[in-house]
């Protein structure tokens, strides 16, 4: 079963200022997502990240704010730039995984707190 | 379109049963559930693929009517370490891999 891994785990940042999260999986996939969970709320795709391409981000979501790196099938960044306390989220990439590549599993998450 | 998920809460005692429900307004390839405990990342318990497909593991199982658009999850037996927010995702079938999240059943099993 595919490892996924997040950095960093959490942050607090200052608000205007950017970070970049790294997710990592332990065997190559095509397609890595990146979503966003708001406090108590449910989760929401921002992007696709695909090897070789560029993201496709989904409605309400553009490159400019959250741009995203795909070096390689097991490697993928999102980058949250100038960032407001409405960007306080967890961010968690997923990937699929299994014989058929239909499961999709999460990694752990970052949690950020922007003052 | 988000799917909508019922009951939006459920609180059981030890051994109880219950019932999520997910219905989507669009034509569905895939239903993905997951539980999340607080602070913690979602945990995929199951997807179903097919039209009337039923899966499960030990007490907890699943079915989707592809013609409905909807999908259940059932726990039976219920015990402590199931309490947490119940997640239905879905996917279109032109939407290879995304997924659309219900807004959430959270479940608290008590003693």
């Amino acid at each position: 079963s595919a490892v996924i891994s997040q950095k960093p785990s959490r942050d607090i940042c200052q608000r205007g200022t950017s970070l970049t999260i790294q997710c990592q999986v332990d065997s190559q996939v095509t397609m890595m997502f990146w979503y966003r969970q708001q406090p108590g709320q449910s989760l929401t795709l921002i992007a696709t990240a695909n090897q070789g391409s560029e993201a496709t981000y989904e409605s309400g979501f553009v490159i400019d704010k959250f741009p995203i790196s795909r070096p390689n099938l097991t490697f993928s960044t999102l980058t949250v730039s100038n960032m407001s306390p409405e960007d306080s989220s967890i961010y968690l990439c997923s990937a699929p995984r299994g014989a058929s590549y239909n499961e999709q599993f999460f990694g752990p998450g970052t949690r950020l707190t922007v003052l | 379109q988000q799917p909508v998920q019922s009951p939006q809460a459920v609180i059981l005692r030890e051994g109880e049963d219950a019932v999520i429900n997910c219905s989507s307004s669009k034509a569905l390839y895939s239903v993905h559930w997951y539980r999340q405990k607080h602070g913690e990342a979602p945990v995929f318990l199951m997807i179903l693929l097919k039209g009337g497909e039923q899966k499960g593991h030990e007490k907890i199982s699943a079915s989707f009517n592809e013609k409905k658009q909807q999908s259940s999850l059932y726990l039976t037996a219920s015990q402590l370490s199931y309490s947490g927010t119940y997640f239905c995702g879905t996917e279109g079938g032109t939407s290879y891999g995304k997924l659309t999240f219900g807004q959430g059943t959270i479940l608290t099993v008590h003693p």
